[in-house]
């Protein structure tokens, strides 16, 4: 089955602009996260949507939202970008939300390299 | 949040070395998971360990949860450029994948 897609795979912003990513996640999966990755601080959480809902947010200011769309594909968009912004952005995607019991794999995409100048 | 810090951080070798990334923390975990991100991909799980002492072995790469599930290890035997790749360590929190600071490999010919 295909795996989870993310667009767009490169792109290249000045400071204050505003960026927008999409992710489809595999069929059939409806739970979507967004992780960002860079050199310095790894993989670290923004958030995640299950049914169109957003049921985690990790530690990033307000600039950073997403949403979850009913055929379960999301965005996130990035707005006033800073140079710290520039990053790997990757989408993951499981058929249920994480929890304690679940122990089962998120499968994630190539990711969104995003620079901004 | 808590922590789960890998070392090393880069590990260089050549093909045919063996290998030993470790995962620690000083919490406990009902699981931990291994995961492994190669150039220009994003991580691909490669196993999870549920139990204290659990050593679970996949071809050439063996993990052990240790035994108060605060840590974890990711040993490879005669590694080769395949291997080059960032292991990743991850625990799930409070509904979302943590993941450890990363070990980089690089496997030459």
């Amino acid at each position: 089955k295909a795996g989870v897609t993310q667009t767009p795979r490169y792109l290249i912003k000045t400071r204050g602009q505003q960026v927008t990513l999409s992710c489809s996640p595999i069929s059939g999966h409806r739970s979507v996260s967004w992780y960002q990755q860079t050199p310095g601080q790894g993989l670290q959480f923004l958030f995640e949507y299950f049914s169109e809902t957003q049921r985690n947010k990790g530690n990033f200011p307000g600039r950073f939202s997403g949403r979850q769309f009913s055929n379960s594909r999301s965005e996130m968009n990035v707005s006033t970008l800073e140079l710290g912004d520039s990053a790997l952005y990757l989408c993951a995607s499981s058929f249920t939300v994480r929890g304690p019991a679940n122990t089962g794999e998120l499968f994630f995409g190539e990711g969104s390299r995003l620079t901004v100048l | 949040t808590q922590l789960l810090e890998q070392s090393p951080q880069f590990l260089s070798i050549q093909e045919g070395e063996n290998l030993t990334v470790y995962c620690n923390s000083s919490s406990v975990f009902s699981s931990l998971q291994w995961y492994r991100q190669e150039p220009g991909e994003g991580p691909v799980l490669l196993v999870t360990v549920v139990t204290g002492g659990e050593v679970k072995k996949l071809k050439r790469l063996t993990f052990q949860f240790g035994d108060a599930r605060k840590d974890s290890s990711l040993h490879i035997t005669a590694a080769q450029p395949g291997d080059t790749g960032l292991y990743l360590c991850a625990y799930t929190g409070f509904q979302k994948l943590v993941f450890g600071t990363g070990t980089r490999l690089l496997v030459s010919p």
